[in-house]
């Protein structure tokens, strides 16, 4: 398994604003996974974190938004930019480790006023 | 591209009865399958997974599931359903990399006394 913590585990923010998340990671790992969980609805992949290389989002998700940083093996910040109401959900980071498995954070829980 | 379809958003049933959470998925490659629980407040945990061999799958706190290829099914059970089990559930697919999961809506299981 992963040992996984995220920080802050909460937050409430007023719209304009950015909210910048971390991840960090009990060992080494080659990949990071970026979800978003809006509220009663199911997880969505944001974005793929390599250390070393700029990260790959998924089709709706941009750079601009949620932006993120991959400094070393073991932590990932995602930054989400210009905060709206909509933006509020649960924020989860996830690591592969084998055999075939994603371990997730306790995720953050994000309310944008 | 693949998909997640969970039958039921929520799913009530006795304390000591039998917990049966449906998932069906789309799979252009033989998937791998996996079932995560959310406790209220927390991320999520891994359940069970079906990658290779093995159909029926054996997971923690006495849950199983079936791989069925004909079906396109993977059924989560608990033959008798106890009050900590109540959380959501999430029914997940990857190709066969596990690295970008695509999960179901969720289903709600709530344990009546």
């Amino acid at each position: 398994s992963a040992v996984i913590s995220q920080k802050p585990s909460r937050d409430i923010c007023q719209r304009g604003t950015s909210l910048t998340i971390q991840c960090q990671v009990d060992s080494q790992v080659t990949m990071m996974f970026w979800y978003r969980q809006q509220p009663g609805q199911s997880l969505t992949l944001i974005a793929t974190a390599n250390q070393g290389s700029e990260a790959t989002y998924e089709s709706g998700f941009v750079i601009d938004k949620f932006p993120i940083s991959r400094p070393n093996l073991t932590f990932s910040t995602l930054t989400v930019s210009n905060m709206s109401p909509e933006d509020s959900s649960i924020y989860l980071c996830s690591v592969f480790r084998g055999p075939e498995t994603q371990y997730f954070g306790p995720g953050t829980r994000l309310l944008v006023l | 591209a693949q998909s997640v379809t969970q039958l039921g958003s929520h799913v009530s049933v006795s304390e000591g009865a039998l917990v049966l959470l449906r998932c069906n998925y789309s799979s252009s490659v033989p998937p791998y399958l996996f079932w995560y629980v959310q406790y209220p407040n927390q991320g999520l945990q891994l359940l069970l997974k079906y990658t290779t061999g093995a159909t029926l799958v054996k997971g923690i706190n006495g849950f199983e599931a079936e791989f069925k290829k004909s079906e396109t099914s993977f059924h989560l059970t608990k033959p008798s359903a106890h009050m900590s089990d109540a959380a959501e559930y999430f029914c997940a697919v990857s190709d066969q990399g596990a690295q970008k999961l695509v999960f179901g809506q969720g289903t709600r299981l709530t344990i009546n006394p």
